[in-house]
């Protein structure tokens, strides 16, 4: 299975925007890019996908680099209420073992202070 | 109009006993699954349906049965209840339709507590 690395930690102050990287540097051809969050006591909640190109949706940005080896989410004003473990995740195509499977690592804990 | 719902969100129950826990998602979505977290928090896949069929069946005991008598439900059954069971767990949709950008929904979870 490709693997993602992501800091075990950021912290950010409400208002600003927010950096997450994460680097998969072993990712396929057709590996999908995808960014869940779990929020304290709730199950995962899809934030964005991409393949190749940038992404932007009403909850953040996706920034994919040119080589497809790293990819930062972007939440442009965190807010207290995004303070989640955000989890960068490839997903294989159909067809592979790893069909629908997400593989979750152990994410970034990100802290939004007021 | 809760997407993905679990229930019971609770279950506190003694080794060796038999338990279920039952998930229905009201999204339409074709294929659904299990995900167990545990007490580390990492979260990872147990068994994946499509149409009522199994199409992800990772390492996981016997023990554990899931169930589809229907798309919109998948339910799961643990025999035998052992203390490394407690965990939280998750039950998931998503929409298959062969383009893999299809994002999953989660439910919030049921907390099981072995005693």
């Amino acid at each position: 299975d490709a693997k993602t690395t992501q800091p075990n930690s950021m912290e950010s102050n409400e208002e600003e925007p927010v950096h997450l990287p994460c680097n998969h540097s072993t990712i396929s051809g057709t590996d999908y890019i995808h960014w869940y969050r779990q929020l304290p006591s709730q199950g995962p909640e899809y934030v964005i996908h991409g393949l190749t190109s940038n992404v932007n949706n009403r909850m953040a940005s996706l920034a994919i680099a040119e080589d497809r080896k790293s990819s930062t989410l972007i939440l442009h004003r965190a807010t207290l209420r995004d303070a989640a473990v955000y989890y960068c995740i490839l997903r294989a195509p159909k067809g592979s073992s790893n069909t629908g499977k997400l593989i979750f690592g152990q994410g970034t804990t990100l802290q939004v202070k007021p | 109009d809760t997407a993905v719902s679990q229930t019971p969100k609770y279950l506190v129950t003694q080794m060796g006993n038999d338990k279920s826990i039952k998930c229905e998602q009201n999204l339409g979505h074709d294929t659904m699954y299990w995900y167990k977290q545990d007490s580390k928090k990492f979260l990872k896949i147990m068994f994946s349906y499509n149409n009522k069929e199994l199409i992800i069946n990772e390492t996981v005991p016997n023990r554990f049965s899931p169930k589809s008598p229907d798309k919109a439900h998948l339910n799961l059954h643990i025999n035998s209840l052992e203390l490394g069971d407690s965990a939280v767990y998750f039950c998931a949709s998503s929409q298959d339709r062969g383009n893999l950008g299809q994002p999953q929904h989660f439910g919030d979870g049921t907390r099981l507590s072995i005693l």
